[in-house]
């Protein structure tokens, strides 16, 4: 079975360019995650959605950055404009959530470089 | 002060040793604890749940204490393959969110 599946797998870009991160989650999982890891402040939650609808979006850094799931196969996160600053792994994970404890399973990650 | 704290290592120890960590939470409400595994370059992955009875998978043993707010994670016999970052997740309620520790970095050597 195909697990989370993010694309591109790696991003180079100059400052002030739009850059769009697709994600696919596991089909059936009803929860959507996007993250973004760095060295200095580890894996932090940005936005995640049950069942296409954003939950909390309280960790999205600033109005550059906006993410959506028009379906439940598919998700975006949009950086525009981009800033160097923006430069780490960003990783998509999805769950089948209930109120109980699931697992998140998290795709490959997309590494982006902002120069 | 962060939600999650891990000492951040490295933690060098030898294959067949014994390593543990900790890692402290400043949310009583925290309801579900786990600890994730991250390889190099690679995405993070469960590794177990963390119940408040304490838990074992094979070498690997979990323990909770609520009343001082903090999780470990035992490594028995420590493999080559056990080289990784270790992550503590704390979920605060049935909700999916879940908060990340900035990770232990483990290296066995031989």
């Amino acid at each position: 079975d195909a697990g989370v599946i993010q694309s591109p797998r790696h991003e180079v870009t100059e400052m002030g360019q739009e850059v769009t991160l697709r994600c696919k989650p596991i089909s059936g999982h009803n929860s959507l995650f996007w993250y973004r890891q760095t060295m200095m402040r580890g894996l932090e939650l940005l936005i995640y959605f049950n069942n296409n609808v954003p939950i909390d979006d309280s960790g999205m850094p600033e109005d550059r950055f906006s993410a959506k799931m028009p379906n439940a196969s598919f998700s975006t996160l949009k950086i525009q404009p981009s800033e160097p600053r923006d430069s780490a792994v960003y990783f998509c994970a999805s769950s089948f959530w209930t109120s109980g404890d699931n697992e998140q399973f998290f795709g490959p990650g997309t590494r982006l470089t902002v120069l | 002060r962060k939600e999650v704290e891990q000492d951040p290592g490295p933690f060098n120890v030898p294959e067949g040793a014994t390593v543990a960590f900790n890692c402290t939470y400043s949310n009583s409400a925290s309801q579900s604890f786990f600890w994730y595994r991250q390889d190099c370059r690679k995405e993070p992955k469960l590794l177990m749940s963390v119940y408040s009875s304490g838990n074992e998978d094979g070498r690997f043993t979990a323990q909770l204490n609520r009343a001082s707010q903090y999780i470990s994670l035992l490594i028995r016999d420590s493999k080559l393959s056990d080289s990784a970052t270790y992550l503590c997740v704390v979920k605060r309620s049935t909700a999916s969110k879940l908060t990340f520790g900035t990770g232990t970095r483990l290296q066995v050597t031989l």
